[in-house]
């Protein structure tokens, strides 16, 4: 089945406490992204990337980073996370000029 | 500063009924636009999308109109569904290539009243 895997997806962690959200999709895509949803901001996106090794920041960078070392893969990394940092977030992928097919979605919440 | 956004946060319709969702955006450089839909504890899906070289199109029981005169984007569902009670998004494409930089609106929850 063609999809894109997220884990975990449900988070609890501490301040401070490094953490990665893996996310994987099966489909050969080029583009993956990362957004987060928060009540009444909707999906804002935090990085992309448009193929292995290229990767560039979405409108809400602050605080995160991530790599494409493989096409498939895409981790979300927080090296040191922070309660504003408490959402849901969304990794997806896509063919150039398609849209994205996105995963389940990660509850993150930072205490 | 330049927005995709939505007319209406909330939509009721009765079973059977067509539906219309509404969409405003201000980039008037946007080429690419998709509408997805979002229900409770799912990832946004994608329903159909729409480049701005075309004013209508149709899918099943959906169809999306680009007004770009007055930069408005519609969905319009057909013979509205218990399983089309949800929250739609539409979503614009930034992007400098291709798809990239989606940006999405707030969204509207539309809930079908059997």
């Amino acid at each position: 089945e063609a999809q894109v895997t997220q884990n975990p997806r449900y988070l609890i962690t501490v301040t401070g406490k490094k953490l990665t959200v893996t996310c994987s999709q099966n489909m050969n895509h080029e583009y993956m992204s990362w957004y987060r949803q928060d009540p009444g901001l909707g999906l804002r996106q935090i990085y992309y990337s448009m193929n292995v090794e290229v990767t560039d920041k979405g409108d809400v960078p602050e605080g995160y980073k991530v790599s494409r070392k493989e096409k498939r893969n895409f981790p979300l990394i927080l090296e040191s996370p922070s309660p504003n940092q408490t959402s849901l977030y969304f990794c997806a992928s896509s063919f150039p000029g398609g849209g994205y097919t996105f995963g389940s979605g990660t509850r993150l919440t930072v205490v | 500063g330049e927005s995709v956004g939505l007319h209406l946060p909330t939509l009721s319709v009765q079973e059977g009924d067509n539906s219309i969702i509404n969409c405003a955006y201000s980039n008037s450089a946007s080429d690419y636009f998709i509408w997805y839909k979002q229900e409770s504890g799912k990832g946004p899906q994608f329903i159909i999308d729409i480049r701005s070289n075309m004013d209508k199109r149709q899918g099943q029981r959906v169809t999306v109109l680009l007004n770009k005169t007055v930069k408005h984007l519609s969905l319009q569902i057909a013979a509205t569904q218990p399983g089309d009670s949800a929250v739609y998004f539409c979503a614009e494409n930034r992007g400098r290539v291709g798809n990239e930089k989606l940006t999405f609106g707030t969204g509207t929850r539309l809930t079908i009243i059997p």
